[in-house]
């Protein structure tokens, strides 16, 4: 297995602008986790998906945030509009259903919003 | 008070020192614990679970207390390879295990 695809890499982008972040889990696995990673707060959990259905948004900073996973193997992060304060490096992480199991992380998508 | 505290370092050692790093978790119904390693702008990845007992894997000590709610990691000998963010994850059960995060702390070994 390839390990979690996240497209794209890298994402500038101008304030105001949508963003769609991309993310293929790891076949067979129930989770998907959305975290987004930052110097001031580290890594925090943004949203999670279990077989597909959204678990617990609480994680979603506000409306502009929003989410969607249409089949096991593929999830979006959406920003709409975007500002400055949403650069980051985001990324998406798989698991499977059972405890002691760990997360398996993409290589992250690096955001910058001017 | 976070759900996962580490100190964040920086840890500056010079190679072959031991080096222990504490994770504190404020819920007691946690049950699963990890150690991730993240290395500069890249994705974090797991280093080794931990144990109610205490494991070990080469030079890398993990150790859970429960009573007072923290995890160690021990790293011996430590090599330049070794410099990096050191995550302490914890799982907590709600029906569903999902883990939280540390802020990691941050290691440098230098010769």
């Amino acid at each position: 297995d390839a390990g979690v695809i996240q497209s794209p890499r890298h994402e500038v982008t101008e304030m105001g602008q949508e963003v769609t972040l991309r993310c293929k889990p790891i076949s067979g696995h129930d989770y998907l986790f959305w975290y987004r990673q930052t110097m001031m707060r580290g890594l925090e959990l943004l949203i999670y998906f279990n077989n597909n259905v959204p678990i617990d948004d609480s994680g979603m900073p506000e409306d502009r945030f929003s989410a969607k996973m249409p089949n096991a193997s593929f999830s979006t992060l959406k920003i709409q509009p975007s500002e400055p304060r949403d650069s980051a490096v985001y990324f998406c992480a798989s698991s499977l259903a059972r405890g002691r199991t760990e997360a398996f992380f993409g290589q992250g998508t690096r955001l910058t919003v001017v | 008070r976070k759900e996962v505290e580490q100190d964040p370092g920086p840890f500056n050692v010079p190679e072959g020192a031991t080096v222990a790093f504490n994770c504190t978790y404020s819920n007691s119904a946690s049950q699963s614990f990890f150690w991730y390693r993240q290395d500069c702008r890249k994705e974090p990845k797991l280093l080794m679970s931990v144990y109610s007992s205490g494991n070990e894997d080469g030079r890398f000590t993990a150790q859970l207390n429960r009573a007072s709610q923290y995890i160690s990691l021990l790293i011996r000998d430590s090599k330049l390879s070794d410099s990096a963010t050191y995550l302490c994850v914890v799982t907590t059960s709600g029906g569903s295990y999902i883990p939280t995060f540390g802020r990691g702390t941050s290691l440098i070994v230098h010769p």
